[in-house]
């Protein structure tokens, strides 16, 4: 079983909807990171969180330390949100989730 | 984003001959990683640094080597390049370890080897 497990692995949607991307990890952990990597291949840092909740624009990412599960929620989507979403953990080093594939369809 | 730099963006090389990727950063982070992205496996950690001639191994270290001789630059090296070893590669640098302030990636190298 992987330490860093997310969910669902492709998601497609249309413009506008509310899009909810979960991950859960069984290890201890200091920090919880959420990634974007487009198409193009660059991987950018949207968040990095050891409680509660952080918002950044459309984006809200909440964990859940008790539970160990972690969620990125991005309101009203747009196709340039279409990118693969990556979770990773903190442990001694990153250990990473093996990515959400977001399509969003106008 | 210029704080990190990959060089070459794209390689194509045969198999046995060696091969340097080079890892750049203007940012004086202390950490340096170097990743590789394969389709189903996510990112994996190949090697990394804590400082000048300070490395480690990552969780699929063999066939590859590393060097940092300056705080800025982290060379990886394949000694003799494999087709398992095609993929993409990434950089990557944090201030620290486990990393409290987040990490900067590189646009990464792909690399072919036939």
């Amino acid at each position: 079983k992987n330490e860093v497990e997310q969910s669902p692995q492709n998601l497609t949607a249309q413009e506008g909807e509310f899009i909810t991307i979960n991950c859960s990890y069984s290890v201890g952990i200091s920090a919880l990171h959420w990634l974007q990597q487009h198409p193009g291949g660059g991987i950018v840092s949207l968040f990095m969180l050891s409680s509660g909740k952080k918002k950044h624009g459309r984006l809200i990412a909440t964990i859940n330390i008790q539970e160990k599960h972690s969620s990125l929620h991005i309101t009203a989507s747009h196709p340039r949100d279409s990118a693969v979403y990556i979770c990773a953990v903190t442990q001694y080093q990153l250990i990473w989730g093996a990515g959400t594939k977001l399509i969003i369809k106008p | 984003d210029a704080g990190i730099t990959q060089s070459p963006r794209h390689k194509v090389t045969e198999t046995g001959t060696p091969v340097t990727l080079r890892c750049h950063q203007t940012e004086n982070h202390r950490y340096m990683y170097w990743y590789r992205q394969d389709p189903g496996h996510g990112l994996r950690l190949i090697h990394y640094s804590y400082g000048v001639k300070d490395t480690d191994k990552g969780e699929v270290s063999d066939g590859y080597s590393v060097s940092r001789s300056k705080t800025e630059d982290f060379l990886l090296t394949l000694e003799s390049a494999t087709s398992s070893q095609t993929s993409v590669y990434f950089c990557a640098i944090s201030e620290q370890s486990p990393s409290e302030y987040g990490y900067t990636f590189g646009s990464g190298t792909r690399l072919t080897v036939v």
